[in-house]
């Protein structure tokens, strides 16, 4: 099966910008998440969704992040404006079902730099 | 108390040699326990998972150890390789819920030297 896949896979961009990311995730798989990696971190995440409705959002900077899935499928991650701390790696996973037994699919992530 | 406390931050372990990596928690509601490898440029990718009903889980090389009193639980990777060289980070997460978010340790940078 083809993975999940991200893009772009490298995005340069000032301060005070915007950005935006998507995300394709498995085919079939009905929960996608965005995690955050920042450089020497674990991934932390921002926000799942359930088909298209968000499951949870709570570590979701709202003022200045927003990601949605509409159709239930791809999903696409916004940041405007961009700040410094925002450098890092955006993953995108999905997973076929809500449950334990189900290991989360990564893509291999955008790395954004912010100047 | 969401924390998953990992250590150490990076290992230098000899071709043939047993990697060792610990994870420490806190919730005593997680229970769900995974390991994930990442090479560079890549996404984190499921190794190994453990549930708390067990004391161990082997697959192949790698093996979990879990002490649910200490609340704590350990990656042993045997006959350590050089294709084994990424960053592990180990994983909690509880099921009495909607959801199933998995929270991180800070990773392990393992080096295998040939």
């Amino acid at each position: 099966e083809a993975g999940v896949a991200q893009s772009p896979r490298y995005k340069i961009i000032e301060k005070r910008q915007s950005v935006a990311f998507w995300c394709n995730p498995i085919s079939g798989h009905a929960t996608l998440y965005w995690y955050q990696q920042i450089l020497g971190q674990g991934p932390k995440l921002l926000i799942q969704f359930q088909n298209n409705g968000v499951v949870d959002d709570s570590q979701l900077p709202k003022d200045r992040f927003s990601a949605e899935r509409l159709k239930g499928v791809d999903s696409t991650l916004k940041i405007q404006p961009a700040k410094l701390e925002d450098s890092a790696v955006y993953l995108c996973a999905s997973t076929q079902l809500l449950s334990l037994n189900s290991p989360l699919h990564f893509g291999n992530g955008t790395r954004l730099t912010v100047t | 108390q969401q924390q998953v406390k990992q250590s150490p931050q990076s290992l230098i372990v000899q071709k043939g040699g047993i990697s060792i990596i610990n994870c420490a928690y806190e919730n005593t509601a997680f229970d769900y326990f995974p390991w994930y490898q990442q090479f560079p440029g890549k996404g984190p990718a499921l190794l190994i998972a453990i549930r708390p009903d067990v004391s161990e889980k082997k697959e192949g090389r790698f093996t979990i150890s879990f002490n649910k009193s200490a609340k704590q639980f350990s990656l042993h990777i045997m006959d350590s390789q050089p294709g084994d060289s990424a960053t592990y980070f180990c994983a909690a997460s509880s099921n009495g819920g909607a959801t199933n978010k998995l929270i991180f340790g800070t990773g392990t940078l393992l080096a295998v030297q040939p």
